[in-house]
């Protein structure tokens, strides 16, 4: 079946620190991969996604590569900011059915 | 332009009465869903709609009642909700993006049931 796997939060960094968030899927096939942002109050954004092996996604300063020989997805940025404080999700698709599956979201709190 | 709208953006009712969400898109998607999100919970599939028809229906009481009207309108009908149907309630839609199926969402219904 198709799952994802986030790592477990509250994340706390402060600004400008390096972010790293895991994430890893289990999927038949070859899924498409997204990082969706959700905001206090409001719905998800997406953030970046990537369709196949070895595709970088890129937004805002953030990156993910999709690695399939180790089923990852890790989301990443360089240099974070307060208003980047939010709750990050990780999904996947590959079903005809349009079905998206998320994992548990990691909130990240960035501290002046 | 990838919007889906929703209103109302709030809601309050009680548990004797019946109310409506919408959403809208007009980005051609033929794939619309509702989601129900607890607080620090990721969101939870309720229905999905493809072509306008319903296809997947997560054994959601019958309480919660979904509409497609046409390509680009969701109701979600509610009548006798519980006080834990409280939630954020999200729509969204997908199509194809640059080569892959991608979810829009709308910015929710904040849903208090008293």
């Amino acid at each position: 079946g198709n799952s994802v796997t986030q790592m477990e939060g509250p994340v706390t960094l402060s600004e400008e620190a390096f972010l790293t968030i895991n994430c890893t899927y289990t999927a038949t096939g070859y899924p498409s991969l997204f990082w969706y942002v959700q905001y206090p109050g409001e719905g998800l954004q997406l953030l970046l996604k990537a369709t196949k092996a070895d595709d970088k996604g890129s937004n805002k300063g953030f990156e993910a590569t999709y690695r399939k020989e180790t089923t990852s997805f890790h989301l990443e940025k360089g240099s974070v900011q307060v208003s980047d404080s939010a709750v990050y999700f990780c999904a996947l698709t590959n079903d005809p059915g349009n079905q998206f599956y998320f994992g548990t979201g990691t909130s990240l709190t960035v501290i002046p | 332009d990838t919007e889906v709208t929703q209103t109302p953006k709030h809601l309050v009712m009680g548990m004797t009465n019946k109310k409506s969400l919408k959403c809208e898109q007009h980005m051609g998607h033929r794939a619309m869903y509702w989601y129900k999100q607890k607080a620090k919970k990721p969101p939870e599939l309720m229905f999905v709609y493809s072509y306008e028809k319903l296809s997947i229906n997560e054994s959601v009481p019958s309480r919660f009642s979904p509409e497609c009207p046409n390509s680009s309108l969701l109701n979600l009908h509610l009548h006798a909700l519980q006080p834990e149907d409280s939630a954020l309630y999200l729509c969204a839609s997908s199509g194809r993006d640059r080569g892959t199926d991608t979810q829009y969402f709308g910015p929710g219904t904040r849903l208090t049931v008293l």
